[in-house]
């Protein structure tokens, strides 16, 4: 069973682009998290997405949002593109919402210049 | 909201040794304590997790604690390998609330032959 995919691996922007980042979830998984991982701060609960809605969002500015499609996979779009968003973007499915299990897939390697 | 710590940051061992990773957490509504493992350029892995029904969990090598009085839980790993050497997050959350995994910073652990 394939895993949680994550497109691209390796994202290079400058300050003020905008970044989409792309996620497919395990098959017959409904909801999908993004966490930001930046250096020396752990992983921080960016979104979660089920059933194609917005169910809860972290301490983030606006500019950090995202979508789901029906088939159940995600993008997370950041604009106005900061140094302090390189990071690794990780993001994660469950079978339903919260009480499930989370499973992480590899991530995507954001590096603003 | 939820504050998790974990120590310590870094942890040696020799091959075979144990290795015990502690977390605390501040919210003692939490319930759900589930531990990854991240190898280098991979996505976190769930490697365990613990319910607050229950003080302790075991799966082979790896074995996680619970004192919910005290508000912390650990991590215990047997007869390390060096294939254990990763970077292990505990985390702390509440079931079916639609709040978010809160991670810990993360314990390095190097297993040395």
């Amino acid at each position: 069973e394939a895993g949680v995919t994550q497109s691209p691996t390796h994202l290079i922007k400058t300050r003020g682009q905008q970044a989409t980042l792309r996620c497919s979830p395990i098959s017959g998984h409904t909801s999908v998290y993004w966490y930001q991982q930046a250096l020396g701060l752990g992983l921080q609960f960016l979104l979660w997405y089920d059933e194609g809605e917005e169910r809860n969002r972290g301490n983030f500015p606006p500019r950090f949002s995202g979508r789901q499609f029906p088939n159940y996979s995600s993008e997370l779009n950041v604009n106005a593109l900061e140094l302090e968003d390189s990071a690794l973007y990780l993001c994660a499915s469950s079978f339903r919402g919260w009480g499930e299990t989370q499973y992480f897939g590899p991530g995507t390697r954001l590096l603003v210049l | 909201g939820e504050n998790v710590e974990q120590h310590p940051s870094t942890l040696s061992v020799q091959e075979g040794d144990s290795a015990v990773i502690k977390c605390t957490y501040s919210d003692s509504a939490s319930n759900y304590f589930p531990w990854y493992k991240q190898e280098l350029g991979k996505g976190p892995q769930l490697i365990i997790d613990i319910r607050s029904n229950v003080g302790e969990k075991k799966d082979q090598r790896i074995a996680v604690t619970l004192n919910k009085t005290a508000k912390h839980f650990s991590l215990h790993i047997t007869e390390t390998q060096p294939e254990d050497s990763a970077v292990y997050f505990c985390a702390a959350s509440i079931l079916n609330s639609g709040y978010a995994l809160n991670f810990g910073k993360g314990t390095s652990l190097l297993v040395t032959p």
